[in-house]
């Protein structure tokens, strides 16, 4: 069975950094793109990030370039997303998303998400 | 950027009537690149819909979408309890992913 696992949401201030984790099982992680998408609070969803199968190609949202970094490590199934210079508009519950083989493709498989908070 | 506007906002029906929703494009897309989510309360998103009218694994053929260039549909036939959520439309096909705001839902 397909399994996204997220992880790393909590509190931090303004400012602050954050690494979130998401533990893939059950496919061949090395195989496919994967992304980050989040939910604000009582609101829709927003493509934050995505990265190549091999790591090698990454793509960000307006609102998060130069300050998120998206990263993924084959050995160990893990898809990462380090967030610095946080805002209280950067609030939301992050899901990590499967994607399939072509490029750009859809969002297959979603994680359950893990919830970031900014505030001081 | 591809800018998709839903409609209508919600959509409120009883148990067996059919539900249309709507998304429209700011720009002609390729029909290959549109995917529908349904999001239930509490819950992460789940794929239903892709190349606008695919239906994805499991999914129930009471969910069908339709649509090309500018206007996508997504049709619940029969409405069932468990219908209740939120419908995200997508556009994906390049390096910038789009949402469209969500229709929700509700049963009578």
């Amino acid at each position: 069975e397909v399994q996204l696992l997220d992880s790393g949401g909590g509190l931090v201030q303004p400012g602050g950094s954050l690494r979130l984790s998401c533990a893939a099982s059950g496919f061949t992680f090395s195989d496919y793109a994967m992304s980050w998408v989040r939910q604000a609070p009582g609101t829709g969803l927003e493509w934050v990030s995505a990265i190549s199968a091999s790591g090698y190609g990454t793509y960000y949202g307006d609102s998060v370039k130069g300050r998120f970094t998206i990263s993924r490590d084959n050995s160990k199934n893990t898809l990462f997303l380090q967030m610095t210079s946080l805002r209280a508009e950067d609030t939301a519950v992050y899901y990590c998303a499967k994607m399939g083989p072509i490029p750009y493709d859809f969002f297959h498989i979603w994680g359950q998400g893990t919830m970031v908070t900014v505030s001081s | 950027e591809v800018v998709l506007t839903q409609s209508p906002g919600t959509v409120s029906l009883s148990l067996g009537e059919r539900a249309t929703l709507s998304c429209r494009a700011s720009q002609s897309i390729n029909s290959n690149y549109l995917a529908w989510y349904q999001q239930k309360p509490g819950q992460a998103p789940s794929l239903l819909i892709f190349s606008a009218s695919n239906r994805a694994t499991a999914i129930p053929d009471r969910f069908s979408g339709s649509g090309s260039g500018t206007d996508f549909t997504l049709t619940i036939s029969r409405l069932e309890p468990e219908d209740s959520a939120v419908y995200y439309c997508q556009h994906y096909g390049s390096s910038l992913w789009t949402f469209g705001q969500g229709t929700k839902v509700e049963i009578k």
